[in-house]
């Protein structure tokens, strides 16, 4: 069964800095995806981010990007100029690429961003 | 768009109550999801509907009832739940197995 590690319960940055949340996963599959979501104090998951791990370059949506090493199972997420509407509960999350629907979260990283 | 709604936004309900949440999407997507989440935890799967037929059932207590009456529309019928089961329930749905889930806001239960 595939696992999702988050190792920082907690993260801080100040605005405008940058912050890198760490993510590993355990899995013997090698077509998968790796997902980042966003869940601010409002409730609403927020897909930030995507990756294939077929494609070996790092996706990126504007000031998020991913740095992706799949030898090593590891997935962070950037975050470049960051905002005081970044602070958020963000997720990473694996998914199967054939046959299952069924992601499997990290259990979170608490990010604050101080002004 | 991609929007996902959910009804009503907060719930509370005593545990010999009947009620039901609904969640829509307008996206023409065919898998729906339903999550549950505790504070402070991920969200764990519930159920998951793949064409309007439900594909994953996880080991959910019966008490917890989903209905797809069509591809748009996804229900969650409750009945006799326990005050354990209060908690954030979310509504996702995706285009297909393949492609990334778009999460609804959320309707927040209160088991009294």
């Amino acid at each position: 069964a595939q696992t999702v590690t988050q190792s920082q319960p907690e993260m801080s940055v100040q605005e405008a800095e940058t912050v890198t949340l760490s993510c590993t996963y355990d899995t013997s599959e090698s077509d998968y995806y790796l997902f980042w979501y966003k869940q601010p104090p409002s409730r609403q998951m927020i897909l930030v981010i995507r990756q294939e791990a077929y494609k070996q370059q790092n996706a990126t949506e504007n000031r998020f990007s991913v740095n992706f090493q799949k030898a090593a199972k590891s997935f962070s997420l950037k975050i470049s100029d960051s905002q005081l509407g970044d602070a958020a509960m963000y997720f990473c999350a694996y998914r199967s690429q054939g046959g299952s629907e069924k992601l499997v979260f990290g259990k979170g990283t608490k990010l604050t961003v101080n002004p | 768009d991609t929007e996902v709604t959910q009804t009503p936004k907060h719930l509370v309900m005593g545990m010999t109550n009947k009620k039901s949440l609904k969640c829509e999407q307008h996206m023409g997507h065919r898998a729906m999801y339903w999550y549950k989440q505790k504070a402070k935890k991920p969200p764990e799967l519930m159920f998951v509907y793949s064409y309007e037929k439900l594909s994953i059932n996880e080991s959910v207590p019966s008490r917890f009832s989903p209905e797809c009456p069509n591809s748009s529309l996804l229900n969650l019928h409750l009945h006799a739940l326990q005050p354990e089961d209060s908690a954030l329930y979310l509504c996702a749905s995706s285009r297909g197995i393949n492609y990334e889930q778009y999460f609804g806001p959320g309707t927040r239960l209160t088991v009294t």
